[in-house]
């Protein structure tokens, strides 16, 4: 079956521009996550929903990061007036509640 | 203090030699689980093996072996006869309860794997 798939896969972007970064999860997964890898390091927890709600957004750095899942499916994260230290890879991960964890490609994001 | 280790930044192999990469953790939660996935260069994350903290035997899953030793909270990937393929890089990872409802998984360093012909 189709696993994770993430739009787009790179993208960049000049500082203080707005991104949306999408990722369509594996179908019947409940469960959505979004990472934030910086390179050389494993990925860090950004924002956790199960259904359409943010179950848990504790990872989310600062008040310009935001995502929503409005019909507990497909998920986009936001970024608002980027800067330069939020280039890294995201990547968003899909599991059926409380199981395995299967990422998608990623999306490698540039701001310049 | 690190939740998961990875005191190996790169390691060499032969291809079909067999190949360990180590991992340690910190929890006091009794119930967790340990992951292992491997990063190719295209940097998807691809889901390998599994071993829950209750678990008696340890896991395997194909060429993966997890060697689980509790009261050394390691949890170790062997790799058998590996093969070109399998350059890659490796990240452990923990899931537990304290992390919250999310059951985030957190991550090591990671182990860049090189498999020589």
């Amino acid at each position: 079956g189709a696993g994770v798939s993430q739009t787009p896969s790179n993208k960049v972007t000049e500082k203080g521009k707005y991104v949306e970064l999408r990722c369509d999860p594996i179908s019947g997964h409940t469960a959505l996550y979004w990472y934030r890898q910086s390179l050389g390091q494993g990925p860090e927890f950004l924002i956790y929903f199960q259904g359409t709600g943010a179950a848990d957004d504790s990872g989310l750095p600062n008040d310009r990061f935001f995502a929503v899942r409005p019909e507990g499916s497909v998920s986009t994260l936001k970024i608002q007036r980027t800067e330069r230290g939020d280039s890294a890879m995201y990547l968003c991960a899909s599991s059926p509640s409380g199981g395995t964890q299967y990422f998608g490609p990623g999306t490698r994001l540039t701001v310049l | 203090a690190q939740k998961i280790t990875q005191t190996q930044p790169g390691m060499f192999v032969q291809e079909k030699e067999a190949v360990t990469l180590d991992c340690t953790y910190d929890t006091s939660d009794p119930s967790y689980g340990l992951f292992w996935y491997k990063q190719p260069s295209s940097g998807e994350m691809i889901f390998l093996i599994y071993q829950g903290s209750y678990d008696q035997q340890n896991a395997t899953e194909g060429r993966y072996s997890l060697n689980f030793q509790k009261a050394r909270k390691s949890a170790n990937l062997v790799i058998s006869a590996s093969q070109l393929g399998d350059s890659a890089m490796y990240f452990c990872a923990m899931r537990e309860p304290s992390s919250g409802s999310a059951r985030q998984l957190t991550f090591g360093s990671g182990t860049q794997l090189t498999v020589l012909p």
